[in-house]
């Protein structure tokens, strides 16, 4: 079993839909993050979380430390939303980032 | 600089041949990590460097994989007798000592072993 793992695998929207990408991980860990990686292979960060909740434009991610798990929301999305969204957690200090495989956005006009 | 900048972004080269990516971290930044993604792939790990030394070498997939860091700044990936296997897209991250945060992506080299 992966330490990390995302649902859905593929996801397929409308433009304007509400988006919810799910996390679960079963090692503690000392943070979360949300990467973006567009076409190309380009990884942006869009959020670090240890607990709570952080919001970015239209970009909402959640953290429950208790139950392991975490949530990436879109609201409103657009095509240009469209990319792998990757869950990583770091355990401790400078540990390399342990990855989900992924969830794969389209958007569609 | 102000982000992680890798080169070459883009290398092809043939089976057997040596190639050297690098990786310019974010100033500052002591802790250098190298990631792949193969072709329809998750990232893997390869090694991580705190300062310039490599305290978890654990992803290096073969002995013809090796990395070095100097100046706790630049650091270079390896890859000696390229095999076709070995295309993928090459991460650097680099972050703060001792945080979690402040976690950056270099834009990846793209290295297709023909």
């Amino acid at each position: 079993k992966n330490e990390v793992e995302q649902s859905p695998q593929n996801l397929t929207a409308q433009e304007g839909e509400f988006i919810t990408i799910n996390c679960s991980y079963s090692v503690g860990i000392s943070a979360l993050h949300w990467l973006q990686q567009h076409p190309g292979g380009g990884i942006v960060s869009l959020f670090m979380l240890s607990s709570g909740k952080k919001k970015h434009g239209r970009l909402i991610a959640t953290i429950n430390i208790q139950e392991k798990h975490s949530s990436l929301h879109i609201t409103a999305s657009h095509p240009r939303d469209s990319a792998v969204y990757i869950c990583a957690v770091l355990s401790s200090g400078n540990t390399p980032l342990v990855f989900g495989k992924g969830t794969r956005l389209s958007v569609i006009a | 600089g102000a982000g992680v900048s890798q080169s070459p972004s883009n290398k092809v080269t043939e089976k057997g041949k040596d190639v050297e990516l690098r990786c310019d971290p974010i100033s500052g930044h002591t802790a250098l990590y190298w990631y792949r993604q193969r072709l329809g792939q998750g990232l893997e790990f390869l090694i991580y460097f705190q300062g310039n030394s490599a305290p978890d070498k654990s992803g290096l997939p073969s002995d013809r994989f090796s990395a070095e860091r100097t100046g706790e700044s630049v650091s270079t990936l390896t890859i000696q007798r390229t095999q076709q296997e070995d295309s993928a897209v090459y991460l650097c991250a680099s972050s703060l000592a001792g945080q979690g945060n402040g976690y950056t992506f270099g834009s990846g080299t793209r290295l297709t072993v023909v």
